[in-house]
């Protein structure tokens, strides 16, 4: 298995703009988790899915922030509008039912300007 | 809420030196986890640990968790210039969770001098 996917790897926009993040995660796994990581506050859960459904969003900073899940195999994070403190590497995360282990991608580092 | 928090925040040892990272939780954990992410890279799952008093070994780490299951330790023998990076501990975001719902501390970030 290729791992859990993310796009783009590196993403620099500018202030105001949408920007989104995909995430293929690993065939089978039922659980997909969003984090995002800076180094004032570490890594913070954003939301997760459980088959498809949105279990917890309560770690999304504000409404700027949505994420889908269409299907299995694909999730977006979006930010609209994006602001230079949304600065940070977002990792996508999948994990199988029963098995504790979170599988991370590579990550898209976001920079905002 | 709950929270996880890790000590120390940086740690730089000699090639051969021993290094412990310790992390503590505000709440009982029903299982704690051990992730390392190397410069640049994304955190990769080590171990979990279930049972209070619980210890595991791989090679030259060795991992604790304690009697109140709300303590953890890592502990690296010897230290290699491959064990470079940030290491990281987690817990279920609600006890008794076991999938990948994590509260992560903030990391021991790992420099080893040659």
């Amino acid at each position: 298995d290729a791992g859990v996917i993310q796009s783009p790897r590196h993403e620099v926009t500018e202030m105001g703009q949408e920007v989104t993040l995909r995430c293929k995660p690993i065939s089978g796994h039922d659980y997909l988790f969003w984090y995002r990581q800076t180094m004032m506050r570490g890594l913070e859960l954003l939301i997760y899915f459980n088959n498809n459904v949105p279990i917890d969003d309560s770690g999304m900073p504000e409404d700027r922030f949505s994420a889908k899940m269409p299907n299995a195999s694909f999730s977006t994070l979006k930010i609209q509008p994006s602001e230079p403190r949304d600065s940070a590497v977002y990792f996508c995360a999948s994990s199988q039912q029963g098995r504790t282990e979170a599988f991370f991608g590579q990550g898209t580092r976001l920079t905002v300007v | 809420g709950q929270q996880v928090m890790q000590i120390p925040q940086y740690q730089h040892v000699q090639e051969g030196e021993d290094f412990t990272t310790y992390c503590n939780s505000s709440t009982t954990l029903s299982n704690i986890q051990w992730y390392k992410q190397r410069p640049g890279g994304h955190p990769v799952f080590l171990i979990q640990l279930v049972k209070s008093g619980e210890v595991k070994k791989q090679k030259r780490l060795t991992f604790q968790f304690g009697e109140a299951k709300k303590n953890s330790s890592l502990h690296i023998t010897a230290t290699q210039t491959t064990d470079v990076g940030t290491y990281f501990c987690a817990g279920p975001l609600y006890y008794g969770g076991s999938q990948g719902n994590l509260i992560f501390g903030k990391g021991t970030k790992l420099s080893v001098k040659p």
